[in-house]
């Protein structure tokens, strides 16, 4: 069981190229959200899924965007990097509550993609 | 939306010592504080959780208290050890949207031989 992967583990990127951020999850989690994290500021939700073919904004999307085609794939895109855009990236997954007839759920987390835009 | 706050955000404590770690919310529809460890490269995990219905919960090293009237909750760890040094962060969830985690800043803890 690989849980959730994510793709590539480093990356970088020159002002004003584009890139795909895979992640893929085995675990048939409807839930999943990607996140950047900066040194001292925690997590930053960027996007969300809460099914295939259902995105939404979290707190910080400018600059990104999403698609859920399938349960186990939600890639991140990266239009025009920007130096603002360097940063660890993870994705997540969890059950929806409603799956597990619980009302939390635990959200499992890639190895996350440093990602350098220069 | 949400808001957490976390401190301290670095934290040195002798090896054997308690450490605490201490956080606060802003939306007191929040119900659900999951607390997560992060080790130097690695991704983060999740080491204890407490609903809002509760007050604390302990898992042998770990606790965790909750108080709502305050909109704060902390984390505790006893005994420390060399490999409790790590990134620990807490987090809040609000009922629906999506099941949504708001993280607070981290707290890097060192625990000194």
């Amino acid at each position: 069981n690989a849980g959730v992967t994510q793709t590539p583990k480093f990356r970088i990127l020159k002002i004003g190229q584009s890139m795909t951020l895979q992640c893929t999850q085995d675990m048939n989690h409807n839930y999943m959200y990607w996140y950047r994290q900066d040194p001292g500021m925690g997590l930053k939700l960027i996007y969300y899924s809460v099914g295939a073919g259902i995105t939404d904004k979290g707190e910080v999307p400018n600059g990104y965007n999403v698609s859920r085609s399938t349960t186990e794939d939600f890639p991140l895109r990266l239009e025009l990097a920007a130096p603002s855009q360097t940063s660890v990236y993870f994705c997540a997954s969890s059950y929806s509550p409603l799956v597990l007839g619980k009302r939390y759920t635990e959200a499992f987390f890639g190895q996350g993609t440093r990602l350098t835009v220069v | 939306g949400e808001n957490v706050e976390q401190h301290p955000s670095t934290l040195s404590v002798q090896e054997g010592d308690s450490a605490v770690i201490k956080c606060t919310y802003s939306d007191s529809a929040s119900n659900y504080f999951p607390w997560y460890k992060q080790e130097l490269g690695k991704r983060p995990q999740l080491i204890i959780d407490i609903r809002s219905n509760v007050g604390e919960k302990k898992d042998q090293r770990i606790a965790v208290t909750l108080n709502k009237t305050a909109k704060h909750f902390s984390l505790h760890i006893t005994e420390t050890q060399p490999e409790d040094s790590a990134v620990y962060f807490c987090a809040a969830r609000i009922t629906g949207g999506g099941n949504k985690l708001t993280f607070g800043t981290g707290t890097q803890l060192k625990v000194e031989l």
